[in-house]
């Protein structure tokens, strides 16, 4: 069974740091690997999806790296702000219809 | 532009109620997915419905069934409610498969309690 795991699992940084967040998985045949933001209270919505064959996606401030090999991926944001507080979760497809989710990241991103 | 629209927001159940969970999507997507979340879990695969007429189980059926009414809809109910079922519960959607790039359009939620 794909097990998905997520460090750390807690964050706080200031304003305008650099950060990584940190996911792993154990088994590498996988179609691909999804990073997902979920705000309190609220349902999860897509960031990055990063197929087999792909080494890393960007959108905007943030970019995703897999390396599928080894069994983990990245998620990078640039000079974070209060507004990407949230809790991050990766999530990898290794069959048709089913993403294994890890727990998730809880980052703050303090003024 | 609703998206993935769940009804109710918030239940309060009794063990041994029935009640049944509301999902629609207005996307005209084929796929759509039953998940639950729990503290220190994350996420996990209840039911989901590759496409219109069609339902297969996921990590932790037991205690679900599920409803592909049409294109747009997708129910998942409860029988007979047990404390362990309390949870935050998730529909999504996709276009097609998730292996295939599809990405998944949440709903806002459903917070169960069982008492």
């Amino acid at each position: 069974k794909q097990e998905v795991t997520q460090i750390p699992a807690a964050l706080s940084v200031p304003e305008g740091e650099n950060l990584v967040l940190n996911c792993s998985f154990t088994d590498s045949a996988i179609y691909n690997l999804q990073w997902f933001r979920q705000d309190p209270g609220k349902g999860l919505t897509s960031l990055l999806l990063i197929q087999s064959s792909q080494r890393e996606q960007t959108s905007g401030r943030l970019n995703a790296s897999l390396d599928k090999s080894s069994g983990r991926s990245t998620l990078y944001i640039a000079a974070s702000q209060p507004g990407d507080s949230a809790t991050y979760l990766c999530a990898v497809s290794s069959s048709g219809y089913a993403l294994n989710f890890g727990k998730g990241t809880s980052l703050l991103v303090t003024p | 532009n609703a998206g993935v629209t769940q009804t109710p927001k918030f239940q309060v159940l009794k063990t041994g109620q029935s009640m049944t969970l509301q999902c629609a999507q207005d996307m005209n997507h084929n796929s759509m997915y039953w998940y639950r979340q729990d503290p220190g879990m994350g996420l996990r695969l209840i039911y989901y419905s590759a496409s219109e007429g069609t339902t297969d189980k996921g990590e932790v059926p037991n205690g679900y069934n599920v409803s592909r009414l049409n294109k747009r809809e997708f129910s998942l109910r409860l029988e007979s409610a047990a404390p362990s079922q309390t949870s935050v519960y998730f529909c999504a959607s996709s276009e097609g498969p998730v292996s295939g790039a599809n990405v998944l359009t949440f709903g806002a939620g459903s917070r169960l309690t069982v008492l």
